[in-house]
C-alpha cells in the first residue's frame, strides 16, 4: 500500500518563476492538504482540497494555488517566486467523513529560490 | 496559533522511557490530540492520536488526563533513532487534514 508520494524531491528555481509540485495521496484517501515548512520552523498550513475544490485556506497569498484531480492527486502551484518561498513543501492526505482519522505526510519537496 | 504548549527540548538516555508532555488547556470536546515526529529533512511521521482514552500502538503510548487539558507521549525504550522534533497537535474532526503545528519538542536520545 503506497503512502503519500510527492514529486519532485528537490528543485531550484529563479526568483519570478513559477513552480508546480505534485502529490499522490495514500490509497483510499480523498483529501489533500499542503504545508510550507521554512528552515527551523514547524509546518504551516497552506490549503486543503476535497472533491476537487479548495475547502480551507491558511494565511497565504493568491500566488499559491492548487488543484485536485478526479483520482484525488493534487498539485500546488506558486507563481512569481520570491526568495522567501524557499522551503520544504509537504503534502498530507486524509479521509473526510471519518472521525479522528489518521493523517499521513509525504517526504516533501525541497524548493530553493535563487 | 497553535493550541498546545510543549517544552522546547528534552534529553533521554538510550534504553530509558522518554516522557514528552503537552499542555492543551483550551481543547474542545471534539478535538483529538495528535502526535507526530520529524527527523531532520524528512516529512512528519505519524505516531499516535486519541480523543480521551489512553492509546497504545507499536511505537508509543498516549496518556490523556481525565480533564483532557494535558497529555504525555511515552516512548517506552528510547533509541538513538528516536532523536527528532516531536509535535503535539489538537485538531477537530471538521478540520480534516488541517493541523496547526507549534514549535515542538526537540528530543535528544543520548548513549
Amino acid at each position: 500500500d503506497a503512502g503519500v508520494t510527492q514529486s519532485p524531491t528537490h528543485l531550484i528555481k529563479t526568483r519570478g518563476q513559477q513552480v508546480t509540485l505534485r502529490c499522490s495521496p495514500k490509497s483510499g484517501h480523498d483529501t489533500v492538504s499542503w504545508y510550507q515548512q521554512a528552515l527551523g520552523q514547524g509546518p504551516q498550513f497552506i490549503f486543503q482540497y476535497y472533491e476537487e475544490e479548495e475547502r480551507q485556506r491558511g494565511n497565504f497569498p493568491d500566488r499559491f494555488s492548487g488543484h485536485q484531480f478526479p483520482n484525488y492527486s493534487s498539485e500546488l502551484n506558486v507563481n512569481a517566486l520570491l526568495l522567501g518561498d524557499s522551503a520544504l513543501y509537504l503534502c498530507a492526505s486524509s479521509l473526510t467523513g471519518i472521525s479522528g482519522n489518521t493523517i499521513y505526510f509525504g517526504e516533501g519537496s525541497w524548493l530553493t529560490v535563487v | 496559533d497553535a493550541k498546545t504548549t510543549q517544552p522546547t527540548s528534552m534529553d533521554c538516555a538510550e534504553g530509558r522511557a522518554a516522557n514528552l508532555p503537552c499542555n492543551h488547556s483550551t481543547i474542545s470536546g471534539n478535538e483529538y490530540v495528535y502526535w507526530y515526529r520529524q527527523i531532520h529533512s524528512q516529512g512528519p511521521q505519524y505516531i499516535i492520536h486519541g480523543l480521551k482514552n489512553n492509546e497504545t500502538n507499536e511505537m508509543a503510548s498516549l496518556i490523556i488526563t481525565e480533564d483532557r487539558k494535558s497529555s504525555t507521549l511515552i516512548l517506552p525504550h528510547a533509541t538513538l533513532r528516536d532523536t527528532a522534533v516531536y509535535y503535539c497537535i489538537v485538531s477537530n474532526y471538521n478540520q480534516g487534514g488541517k493541523l496547526i503545528f507549534g514549535q515542538g519538542t526537540e528530543l535528544s536520545v543520548k548513549p
